[in-house]
């Protein structure tokens, strides 16, 4: 157990609709990630956030969007869904420490779209 | 952006040592290498992580030569339970590094450890 939570574990939803995934970080973490895994990719960064604010992004679609709470906790808002968007997304937090980083990657969540 | 190239697969027996290469041939100055595990349908699990030369831990070892133009992941002794597949990731960790830092993953190495 990373001790990184997600929910939902798992997601069914038809094209075109809009759902929301959430992440709780490790207890003191302030960075968080999120990554999106489809069967034929590796692993795609697409946003990470420290602190509340949004620290760099990678391969995010303009109809997904992500931020992160006063509370650390993170959501990530995909819309207008396709099926191109069926995928593992998973949430990874991280302590700040210099010169070193590891990431602690919580249990994902499987997105199905119909 | 340092890209990296690992092999798409490897065999081993249990009880032999696995040593899995990157390629990162555009790694920049205050990049780090790490290397990550994963099991099917779990999230990666961090594995080593290091600069130059060499790092060990209690699962690993990682050889960085000296133009750290490669890497290599060394398993000792692989057991069944080491089947997965595993990832070099190269980045700058720097707290400083600002808004222009990207985590590229390779595509990753699936190692299947036979009887």
């Amino acid at each position: 157990d990373s001790g990184v939570t997600q929910t939902p574990k798992h997601l069914i939803t038809a094209t075109g609709q809009r759902v929301t995934l959430r992440c709780s970080p490790r207890s003191g973490d302030l960075s968080v990630y999120w990554y999106q895994q489809s069967l034929d990719q590796g692993l795609q960064f697409l946003i990470q956030y420290y602190n509340g604010e949004e620290r760099a992004k990678g391969n995010i679609l303009e109809r997904f969007s992500a931020q992160q709470f006063p509370d650390l906790h993170s959501e990530l808002n995909l819309s207008s869904l396709e099926l191109g968007d069926s995928a593992l997304y998973f949430c990874a937090s991280s302590p700040v420490r210099a010169g070193l980083e590891t990431q602690y990657f919580g249990p994902g969540t499987r997105l199905l779209v119909l | 952006l340092a890209k990296t190239t690992q092999p798409i697969s490897m065999d081993s027996y249990e009880g032999q040592e696995v040593n899995i290469t990157c390629s990162h041939n555009n790694i920049a100055t205050n990049d780090y290498i790490t290397w990550y595990q994963q099991f099917p349908s779990q999230g990666p699990r961090f594995i080593i992580q290091g600069y130059k030369t060499k790092v060990t831990n209690e699962v690993a070892s990682l050889f960085i030569p000296a133009d750290r133009k490669s890497s290599t992941l060394s398993l000792p002794r692989v057991s069944l339970s080491d089947t997965a597949v595993y990832y070099c990731l190269v980045g700058d960790p720097g707290f400083n590094a600002g808004n222009n830092r990207k985590l590229i993953w390779g595509l990753g190495t699936s190692l299947a450890v036979n009887p």
